[in-house]
């Protein structure tokens, strides 16, 4: 069984870019989650989606990012225009919502914002 | 809102040898999750561990064990005999059993295996 899928792995951007990160999760999973790690604030979420919902986006830093869920095996999360500051790694994870409580994460996006 | 601690921002062991990593958490609800994630260089988050908060039996999977203290709200975890594929950044995690699904992490320890 395939994992969480994220696409690209890394990715190098100029200031002012825009940014698209893409992921694909777990087959059968309802619910989908975008992370950030950075060494300054750890890992911290920016939003979850319960059936293509978008249920809590508190953790969106600020109107330059922006996340869809167009249907249950697709979720991207857009940048525009980026900054250096967003540097960071960002997970996607999923989870089967009404079982249990694990959430299965991605390999990660590295993003370098220059 | 939840917070969880970790305070040993690094930790080093034997091989072969027992190691505990700490994590504190804090919370008003009485039913939660919690959770050690690892993540090796490879930078893969790997759940570990989980343990509910109802549940007073410690979870244990293989050579990891967790010591849950509800009313301290600790929930340490125990690397037995520590191989050095053990090597990695360890990060606490709570959950709530209601409304939000969010993971709440600690800063994480980085364990270093000494061969």
């Amino acid at each position: 069984d395939a994992g969480v899928i994220q696409s690209p792995r890394h990715e190098v951007t100029e200031m002012g870019q825009e940014v698209t990160l893409r992921c694909k999760p777990i087959s059968g999973h309802n619910s989908l989650f975008w992370y950030r790690q950075t060494m300054m604030r750890g890992l911290e979420l920016l939003i979850y989606f319960n059936n293509n919902v978008p249920i809590d986006d508190s953790g969106m830093p600020e109107d330059r990012f922006s996340a869809k869920m167009p249907n249950a095996s697709f979720s991207t999360l857009k940048i525009q225009p980026s900054e250096p500051r967003d540097s960071a790694v960002y997970f996607c994870a999923s989870s089967f919502r009404r079982r249990t409580y694990e959430q299965y994460f991605g390999p990660g996006t590295r993003l370098t914002v220059t | 809102a939840q917070t969880v601690t970790q305070s040993q921002p690094e930790m080093s062991v034997q091989e072969a040898e027992t190691v505990t990593l700490s994590c504190t958490y804090d919370t008003s609800e009485s039913d939660y999750y919690l959770f050690w994630y690892k993540q090796p260089p490879s930078r893969q988050m790997i759940l570990v561990i989980r343990q509910e908060a109802y549940k007073q039996q410690n979870a244990t999977e293989n050579r990891f064990s967790v010591n849950f203290q509800k009313a301290a709200k600790s929930f340490s975890l125990k690397i037995s005999d520590s191989q050095l594929g053990d090597a990695a950044m360890y990060f606490c995690a709570y959950r709530s059993a209601s409304g939000a699904q969010k993971l709440v992490f600690g800063q994480g320890t980085r364990l270093t295996i000494n061969p």
